[in-house]
């Protein structure tokens, strides 16, 4: 079945660095990815749509300067965040589909703790 | 816009009892129904999902779904949980015409008691 592998799955910053986070399709490839943020005892919250060669599509009150994405191959999206502040910490997940009908595979996900 | 909800935030079973989680969404349109779970420390997982045909679902680990449009409802059920099934639960919805995004309901968190 598909595959997909998310990297780092844990990872603690300074605050004012900056994170990358690397998605994998490793089976499949996958010319949307998407990107979810998940609070503690919360729903996932999606943050973006990475499509493979063109601008990443966010959604409203995700500020794109600060997520920066970039789907650069059809086998992996990248998730940077910039200037990483307290507020950042929290649980990034990303997740790709081989079709809609196929139901989605989502990554381990990523602790980012920003210090 | 799509919202997603399900009835409990906790819910508290002891082994072998039934188990049924709700799950409503609000679009009147065509709707793809999914149910992921996320054991402890790990991935979400895919349950089971439904598109079409029979509203009854199946999925795997004993864990079905019915869906009732009347209502835009599709429950979660087990005839007997097990202590194995303490985890998150999530409801999913994608719309027909929402392209390829999942609305996600906030969760419930099944704990079950040995």
């Amino acid at each position: 079945g598909a595959v997909v592998s998310q990297h780092p799955s844990w990872v603690i910053c300074k605050s004012g660095t900056s994170v990358k986070i690397e998605c994998r399709s490793l089976d499949f490839q996958a010319t949307t990815m998407f990107w979810y943020r998940q609070f503690p005892k919360q729903s996932l919250m999606l943050m973006a749509t990475s499509n493979e060669g063109s601008k990443a599509t966010y959604e409203q009150g995700v500020e794109k300067d600060k997520f920066l994405i970039n789907h650069a191959s059809l086998t992996l999206s990248t998730l940077t965040v910039t200037s990483a502040h307290p507020e950042d910490s929290s649980f990034y997940i990303c997740s790709a589909s081989l079709g809609v009908f196929d139901g989605y595979t989502f990554g381990s996900g990523t602790r980012l703790t920003v210090v | 816009a799509q919202s997603v909800s399900q009835h409990n935030h906790h819910v508290i079973l002891s082994e072998a009892a039934s188990l049924e989680l709700g799950c409503n969404y609000s679009y009147g349109g065509t709707v793809n129904l999914f149910w992921y779970v996320q054991y402890p420390g790990q991935h979400l997982q895919l349950l089971l999902k439904y598109f079409s045909g029979d509203p009854l679902v199946k999925g795997i680990k004993g864990f079905e779904a019915e869906f009732i449009k009347s209502k835009f409802s599709f429950n979660l059920r087990k005839p007997s949980v097990q202590w194995s099934d303490t985890a998150e639960y999530f409801c999913a919805v994608n719309a027909e015409n929402y392209g390829q995004n999942f609305v996600f309901g906030p969760g419930t968190r099944l704990s079950v008691l040995p």
